[in-house]
């Protein structure tokens, strides 16, 4: 069964670049069933989703983060990562990796499954 | 951007009782594109409810999902102490966005 999960540091001081990556178990990172994506919770906005990457690399995001984040795949290790420059406290949330269905006609449609999340606090 | 809202904040019901969760949205959805999750503490979000009202494998019968528009329900037909959790509501119809949850403790 797929399976993701998210891993990377927990606090990041104002200004510099929140790093994560999600490992993916149980299905290949190269289907074509699937948009590899990244959401995160804000305590008081709750849910947002930030962006997507394809197996072919293909990327959209959400546009409220403009320039600031990036997304890549890594296929030898099983790996896509979310790069958010720029951080200030409004980006403290817990991150989550998710694997994106992409459904007949629609697209990108629902989330299944879901990392557990990382906490990433920014602080100085 | 399409905005979600749920009602109840937090719903408190007894073990056998039925849930009522709603979620509107701000503009109509002229496609079914409505998914629901369940968040249990300290564990990932697990899809529930995909296309309004398709359950995902392994959820339970008790669990559906309908409405149209704007306007969503999931009911839990006869809730059991496992249901407690946070439930929220996501659309695909216009980007991808989420309602702010809605809480079920089961006393």
């Amino acid at each position: 069964q797929v399976q993701v999960q998210e891993s990377g540091p927990g606090l990041v001081k104002p200004s510099q670049t929140l790093s994560l990556t999600c490992t993916v178990s149980g299905v290949s990172i190269d289907s074509s069933d699937y948009y590899w994506s990244w959401i995160r919770s804000h305590p008081e906005k709750g849910l947002e989703w930030i962006g997507y990457i394809s197996s072919s690399g293909t990327t959209l995001y959400n546009p409220s983060f403009k320039t600031r984040v990036t997304m890549s795949i890594e296929r030898s290790k099983r790996q896509f990562s979310l790069d958010l420059t720029a951080v200030t406290a409004a980006d403290t949330a817990v991150y989550y990796c998710a694997a994106g269905i992409l459904d007949f006609g629609v697209g990108l449609g629902w989330f299944d499954p879901w990392g557990r999340g990382t906490l990433v606090t920014v602080s100085s | 951007e399409m905005v979600l809202t749920q009602s109840p904040d937090t719903l408190s019901l007894r073990p056998g009782e039925r849930a009522t969760l709603s979620c509107r949205a701000g503009q109509s959805l002229s496609v079914p594109y409505l998914a629901w999750y369940q968040q249990r503490p300290a564990q990932a979000p697990r899809l529930l409810i995909y296309a309004v009202s398709t359950r995902a494998p392994g959820v339970p019968q008790r669990f559906s999902g309908g409405g149209s528009g704007t306007d969503f329900t999931l009911t839990i037909s006869r809730v059991e102490p496992e249901d407690s959790a946070v439930y929220f509501c996501q659309q695909y119809a216009d980007w991808w966005t989420f309602g702010q949850g809605t809480k079920v403790e089961i006393k």
